[in-house]
Order: structure tokens, then C-alpha cells, then sequence
């Protein structure tokens, strides 16, 4: 079954400090892995996109890392300020079908 | 601005009244999508089309209906509500159903329903 898994649940940080997301999936056969940043009571803006060949992917304080063989996914987020506080979300595509996969989030909150 | 609109944003209904939430997207995309968010259980697809007049079940379709009449717009109706049916909805687009590409998909800001 194809299935997509987050952690940690909730995170809380101090403003300034660093954290790591993880994402773990067992759909197959793996097309991309994308994830997202949810803002309450907004809808999820894409952060990175990787397919099977990219390993790493930054966008700002944002970096995203894939281990295809694993089947692993993390999200660093680097000196992190107040308004990261969302829920981020793992999303992960099939080569067949038609559907994406969706992780149920990691809510981080920052802290000043 | 490139953009997927929802609307309404709020809706409180009761039970078995029918509604429809649209949705529109100014960017050409071929691929729709309708979500459910709940809580603990993250998003969840109910509905997604490929194109105009093509459209397929997600994950969890019961109770629900879609159309595909143009590209641009691609309403969720609900025939028959009920209260688990409350939950906060969103619509998404991409420029085609994204296999080894790196379609960015676009979604809405989102309906709130609640079914009374």
C-alpha cells in the first residue's frame, strides 16, 4: 500500500536554531517527492520537488534531502525565524496512476 | 497572478441541503484536484481530473460529485450533506498530472464547511 509518513508530529524551536523534518514513504514505483509549507487556514505552497536522480534541493533556508534507495526524505530548515511556524507537509507521486500521496504534516511552531 | 480561486470560503449548511463549492484556475492547467483535510489524517483526495470531461475517484469519493464541463473550472458538489462531511476543502491545479516532471501544483485557499 502506498503510504506516506511524517515525523515528528509537532515540533516546537527557538527562533534562530536549525531542525530537521522527516518523511518516509513506500510508494512505488517513485515518481517525485515534493513538500510543502501550510500556513493555518491557507493552502499548501510548494517548497522543493525532487525526482529519483536529485539527492538535494534548497530553496532559501529550506533544504530538502532524498534517499531513493532508503525511500527517505528530510527537510532542513536553517536559522529558523517566526514565520516558519506552519505544518509541513511530505507529498509523494507514483510513476502509475494518477494520484499524489499525501504525508499528514509536521506542525512547527518557532518560538522567539 | 496565477492563482486557484475557491468559493466560498465559509459555509455553514444543513444536512441534506445540496451545495456546490467552485473552483477556477487562470493558468491553462490540465490537472484538477479536490482535497479534504481533516485533522490527524492530513489531505485526502476525493476527486481529480486529467482534462475536460475526464475524471477520476481519489481516496475518498463517497458522497461526492465533480464536473469537468471547461479547463478552468472544476466545481465539488455535494448532492446530499452530512455532518462528516465537515471538514475544510481545497482545490488544486497542475499543468498536467506530474510523472518525472516538476509540475507545481497550485492549490486554492481553501473552504471551510460545516454541515449542521
Amino acid at each position: 500500500k502506498n503510504q506516506v509518513e511524517q515525523s515528528p508530529q509537532s515540533l516546537i524551536i527557538l527562533e534562530g536554531k536549525n531542525c530537521t523534518l522527516q518523511c518516509n514513504y513506500t510508494v512505488s514505483p517513485f515518481s517525485n517527492l515534493r513538500w510543502y509549507k501550510q500556513d493555518t487556514g491557507r493552502g499548501p505552497v510548494s517548497l522543493t520537488i525532487m525526482t529519483f536522480s536529485e539527492n538535494t534541493k534548497s530553496n532559501g533556508r529550506y533544504t530538502a534531502t532524498l534517499d531513493a534507495d532508503t525511500k527517505q526524505s528530510s527537510l532542513h530548515i536553517t536559522a529558523s525565524q517566526l514565520s516558519d511556524s506552519a505544518s509541513y507537509i511530505c507529498v509523494v507521486s507514483a510513476i502509475t496512476g494518477n494520484q499524489f500521496y499525501f504525508g499528514t504534516g509536521t506542525s512547527l511552531t518557532v518560538i522567539p | 497572478e496565477a492563482q486557484v480561486t475557491q468559493n466560498p470560503r465559509y459555509l455553514i449548511t444543513v444536512t441534506g441541503k445540496k451545495l456546490t463549492v467552485t473552483c477556477s484556475q487562470n493558468m491553462n492547467h490540465e490537472y484538477m484536484s479536490w482535497y479534504r483535510q481533516d485533522p490527524g489524517l492530513g489531505l485526502r483526495q476525493i476527486y481529480y481530473s486529467m482534462n475536460v470531461e475526464v475524471t477520476d475517484k481519489g481516496d475518498v469519493p463517497e458522497g461526492y460529485k465533480v464536473s469537468r464541463k471547461e479547463k478552468r473550472n472544476f466545481p465539488l458538489i455535494l448532492e446530499s450533506p452530512s455532518p462528516n462531511q465537515t471538514s475544510l476543502y481545497f482545490c488544486a491545479s497542475s499543468l498536467g498530472r506530474d510523472r518525472v516532471t516538476k509540475n507545481i501544483q497550485y492549490f486554492g485557499a481553501g473552504t471551510r464547511l460545516s454541515v449542521l
